[in-house]
């Protein structure tokens, strides 16, 4: 499968713990984007990647949200001290250059108990 | 800010045309997406609108936009059953689609 791999699909936590996502993108793309998808909701951006760089971060809904991507190639979402409102699907998705096709993964959907 | 807004159910018969609409607030947006999404699936994008075009047909997709009262449709002709799912509209105002704002989606059901 070349698309966009997103691990775990499923996480259920208990409130304060710290969880982290993992996002593949297809290959040489090098933009990488997070967002986040509440139930009922359309997806809302929080962050992206051109290579390692991570040009946007201020939407990023809180300090325990943070986001890497070390070598510009698979990046990790942290959420530190979860919370019941942070269970949501986590999406990830790649572009290459300035393409305007965003390809979307599966989504992580997380779990807060 | 931006804020993209969408009429949340539609139902139409099989073989009728579906017509979704969506109207948005950013002038700025430069291009115009519509993604559906299945359930258990990811998003997949169906077509793009630049902002300087008024029309774009893909097959059985018809996009119209209209860029002075901001809206966007998109009409799927020979609506089949496996049109059925969550179709969402989207606006970025760069030209790579970074930072997609989407609308709250608008659930199509197909009857047979």
């Amino acid at each position: 499968d070349t698309g966009v791999s997103q691990n775990p699909r499923h996480k259920i936590t208990k409130r304060g713990q710290n969880v982290t996502f993992r996002c593949d993108p297809i290959s040489e793309h090098n933009r990488l984007y997070w967002y986040r998808q509440t139930l009922g909701q359309g997806p809302e951006f929080l962050t992206y990647f051109q290579n390692e760089a991570q040009l946007e971060k201020s939407r990023l809904l809180s300090d325990r949200f943070s986001a890497e991507r070390p070598k510009g190639s698979f990046s990790t979402l942290e959420i530190q001290r979860t919370e019941q409102g942070d269970s949501a699907m986590y999406l990830c998705a790649s572009s290459f250059r300035q393409q305007t096709e965003a390809f979307f993964g599966q989504g992580t959907r997380l779990t807060v108990v | 800010g931006e804020d993209v807004e969408q009429s949340l159910f539609l139902s139409v018969r099989e073989g009728d045309s579906s017509v979704i609409n969506c109207t948005y607030t950013d002038s700025s947006s430069t291009y115009l997406y519509w993604y559906k999404q299945e359930p258990g699936a990811g998003l997949q994008l169906l077509t793009y609108i630049f902002s300087n075009m008024d029309m774009k047909q893909d097959q059985r997709l018809t996009v119209l936009l209209n860029k002075k009262d901001k809206h966007l449709s998109l009409r799927i002709a020979d609506t089949q059953t496996g049109d059925s799912a969550i179709y969402f509209c989207a606006e970025s105002a760069d030209n790579a689609g970074n930072m997609l704002t989407f609308g709250g989606g608008t659930r199509l059901m197909v009857k047979p």
